[in-house]
């Protein structure tokens, strides 16, 4: 059974750094395109980033330059480094392994970031 | 980037109601097209891909249509489990975006 189990959530200041965790089960994250989404409070979804099996890696706009997706193959853990955070990063962060056709099949249960001072 | 615009951005409507909600992208994406629900509190759960395919184990009062700039998501029967939020995504090119989401409500 897929599972994906986000963690690294808090209340960070503004220009602060966290890092988010992605634990994934019943399948490898390097065989996978795994796919970061976010959602502010009261508000739409945003893609934010995308990790291929070969290694490649997309950003937001919003986010580039400032956010690194990333993976470890030996925990199975799929990470999204978050740096020089703003007010308008406060959102809650969904994990997602993707299907062939490049979309979300399977979700985590997300974690919330929350950028204020 | 490919903009998506949802309409409408909120409709209310009686339990029975055929339902369409609509998503335009800014250019063609062909098929490149997926749509989720969203429920209070939870993560989105994928309904339709590539415009048209149903997810398995997705009732098939939903349907999607449509292809290049112009695509519905219909509901041929709203039942209470279905007030939800709906959201589009495009997958034709990065960065992937969203529509800016439907929200379904109880008259």
């Amino acid at each position: 059974e897929v599972q994906l189990v986000e963690s690294g959530g808090g209340l960070v200041q503004p220009g602060g750094s966290l890092r988010l965790s992605c634990a994934a089960s019943g399948f490898t994250v390097s065989g996978n395109y795994m796919s970061w989404v976010r959602q502010a409070p009261g508000k739409g979804l945003e893609w934010v980033s995308v990790l291929h099996s070969g290694g490649s890696t997309y950003y937001a706009d919003s986010v580039k330059g400032r956010f690194t997706i990333s993976r470890d193959n030996s925990k199975n853990t799929v990470y999204l480094q978050m740096n020089s955070l703003r007010a308008e990063d406060t959102a809650v962060y969904y994990c997602a392994k993707n299907m062939a056709g490049n979309y979300a099949g399977y979700w985590g249960q997300g974690t919330l970031v929350t950028v204020s001072s | 980037d490919i903009q998506l615009t949802q309409s409408p951005s909120f409709l209310s409507a009686s339990v029975g109601d055929r339902v369409t909600i609509t998503c335009r992208a800014s250019q063609d994406i062909s098929s490149y097209l997926v749509w989720y629900q969203q429920k209070p509190g939870k993560a989105p759960k994928l309904l339709i891909y590539a415009a048209s395919t149903l997810q398995s184990g997705v009732p098939s009062r939903f349907s999607g249509s449509g292809s290049g700039t112009e695509f519905t998501l219909t509901i041929s029967s709203l039942q209470p489990e279905d007030f939800a939020a709906f959201y589009c995504q495009q997958l034709k090119s990065y960065p992937l975006t969203f529509g800016g989401g439907t929200k379904v409500e109880i008259k």
